[in-house]
C-alpha cells in the first residue's frame, strides 16, 4: 500500500527556517517525481515544487523560488522541503504527492510571532 | 507561467441536477507530440487531501463514478457531474501539468441547493 507521511510542521517565527519531510513507502521511490503542494487556511491549492526521480531536476513556483529547496534521499525514501525566510503567507498545510493520485495527509506550518 | 482560471467560484445545485465547471488556461495544455491535454481535475472535501478525478482532460481515474466526466482541449476544459449526489459536495480544482509550475485553478465550491 502506498503511503506518504508528512512531518516536521509547527510554529516558526517570521524570517525563520523549517525543514519538513515526507516519508514514502509502498512504491519504488526513485522511479517517481515528487511534488509539494500547499493550502493556506480557507484557500485553494498552490503547487510549490517538483523534483525528478533522480533528484537531478527541480522546479519551483515563483512564490517560493530562492527561499524553498526541495530534495530527496532515496536511501531513506524521504522527500524534503527546506523553507527559509518564512513569511506569514507561508502559513498552510503542506502536502507531498506523486503521480497526481497519491497524496499525504499534510503537515501544518504556522508562521507567526 | 501558465495561469489557470476556473469558473464559477461557487455554485449551488439541486440533487440530481447537472453541474458544469469551467477551466481556462492562458496557454494551451495540449502537447502536440502525443496529442494529450495535460489537464487534471481534483475533488477536495474538508479535512482531506485532494482526490484525482480526471487526467489527460477526459480520462476518469479508477474508482471514480461515471457521473464525473471531463472534456475540452487546448485552453478550455469542462468538468461535468451529470447528476449531483450529496457526497459530491466539495471543492473542485483543475490543474495543468504540461509545464512547471504546474498551476491549479482557484477552485469551485459545489453545494446543494
Amino acid at each position: 500500500e502506498v503511503q506518504l507521511l508528512e512531518s516536521g510542521g509547527g510554529l516558526v517565527q517570521p524570517g525563520g527556517s523549517l525543514k519538513i519531510s515526507c516519508a514514502a513507502s509502498g512504491f519504488t521511490f526513485s522511479s517517481y517525481a515528487m511534488s509539494w503542494v500547499r493550502q493556506a487556511p480557507g484557500k485553494g491549492l498552490e503547487w510549490l515544487s517538483v523534483i525528478s526521480g533522480s533528484g537531478g531536476s527541480t522546479h519551483y513556483a515563483d512564490s517560493v523560488k530562492g527561499r524553498f529547496t526541495i530534495s530527496r534521499d532515496t536511501s531513506k525514501n524521504t522527500l524534503y522541503l527546506q523553507m527559509n525566510s518564512l513569511r506569514g503567507e507561508d502559513t498552510a498545510i503542506y502536502y507531498c504527492s506523486f503521480d497526481m493520485r497519491h497524496w499525504g495527509q499534510g503537515t501544518f506550518v504556522t508562521v507567526s510571532s | 507561467d501558465i495561469v489557470v482560471i476556473q469558473s464559477p467560484e461557487s455554485l449551488a445545485v439541486s440533487l440530481g441536477e447537472r453541474v458544469t465547471i469551467n477551466c481556462k488556461s492562458s496557454q494551451s495544455a495540449l502537447y502536440s507530440f502525443n496529442n494529450k491535454n495535460y489537464l487534471a481535475w481534483y475533488q477536495q472535501k474538508p479535512g482531506q487531501p485532494p482526490k484525482l478525478l480526471i487526467y489527460w482532460a477526459s480520462s476518469r481515474e479508477s474508482g471514480v463514478p461515471d457521473r464525473f466526466s471531463g472534456s475540452g482541449s487546448g485552453t478550455d476544459f469542462t468538468l461535468t457531474i451529470s447528476s449531483l449526489q450529496a457526497e459530491d459536495v466539495a471543492v473542485y480544482y483543475c490543474q495543468q501539468y504540461l509545464t512547471p509550475p504546474f498551476t491549479f485553478g482557484g477552485g469551485t465550491k459545489v453545494e446543494i441547493k
